[in-house]
């Protein structure tokens, strides 16, 4: 089967521009998750979708940054304006709810990520 | 808030050598997931552990879910290069589908 797509692989930007990231993730997976991930850490949850409709965003940012994912399938993930410590790597994550999830675990599949860097 | 403490947040170790990272929070999780990463690329699932006790062995990697379910480990037996890379662990909630990672170990395994 095919992966999760992401598009940039990267984006260079100056301070207080704008820019957008897409997903799409694996066919018939009806959870969606952004992650950012600062260089050496681990990836902070910014948002989880379950099919359209949002799940938790407590840790996205809404005053500069915003998601969606109309129709259930692919999602974008847009900041306005952006700032110096935006930069990371925006993971975006699927998961189904398939019969790893009786047992209590939810297996996520990630994208090669999209890497931001603001100057 | 849900937090995942790991150590050490570094390891440079030599090829042959063993190694164990922790993995460390006051809160239970239904399922606790070992992650790797290498440089541009997303994290990679290793192991999903769901019981408390469980010890899971993946070839030189064996991973164990403490008994109340709030910490994790991992030992790898004999590194070599290979398994260079970002060890990530992340704590699962069975009612929300949210998953929580720690801080992430780099390990460096010189020949």
């Amino acid at each position: 089967e095919a992966g999760v797509a992401q598009s940039p692989r990267y984006k260079i930007i100056e301070k207080r521009q704008s820019v957008a990231f897409w997903c799409n993730p694996i066919s018939g997976h009806a959870t969606l998750y952004w992650y950012q991930q600062i260089l050496g850490q681990g990836p902070k949850l910014l948002i989880q979708f379950q099919n359209n409709g949002v799940v938790d965003d407590s840790q996205l940012p809404k005053d500069r940054f915003s998601a969606e994912r109309l129709k259930g399938v692919d999602s974008t993930l847009k900041i306005q304006p952006a700032k110096l410590e935006d930069s990371a790597v925006y993971l975006c994550a699927s998961s189904t709810r398939g019969r790893t999830w009786d047992s209590g675990a939810n297996v996520l599949t990630f994208g090669a990520g999209s890497r931001l860097t603001v100057l | 808030t849900q937090l995942l403490e790991q150590s050490p947040q570094f390891l440079s170790i030599q090829e042959g050598e063993n190694l164990t990272v922790y993995c460390n929070s006051s809160s239970v999780f239904s399922s606790l997931q070992w992650y790797r990463q290498e440089p541009g690329e997303g994290p990679v699932l290793l192991v999903t552990v769901v019981t408390g006790g469980e010890v899971k062995k993946l070839k030189r990697l064996t991973f164990q879910f403490g008994d109340a379910r709030k910490d994790s480990s991992l030992h790898i037996t004999a590194a070599q290069p290979g398994d260079t890379g970002l060890y990530l662990c992340a704590g699962g909630s069975s009612n929300t589908g949210k998953l929580i990672f720690g801080q992430g170990t780099t390990l460096q395994v010189k020949p």
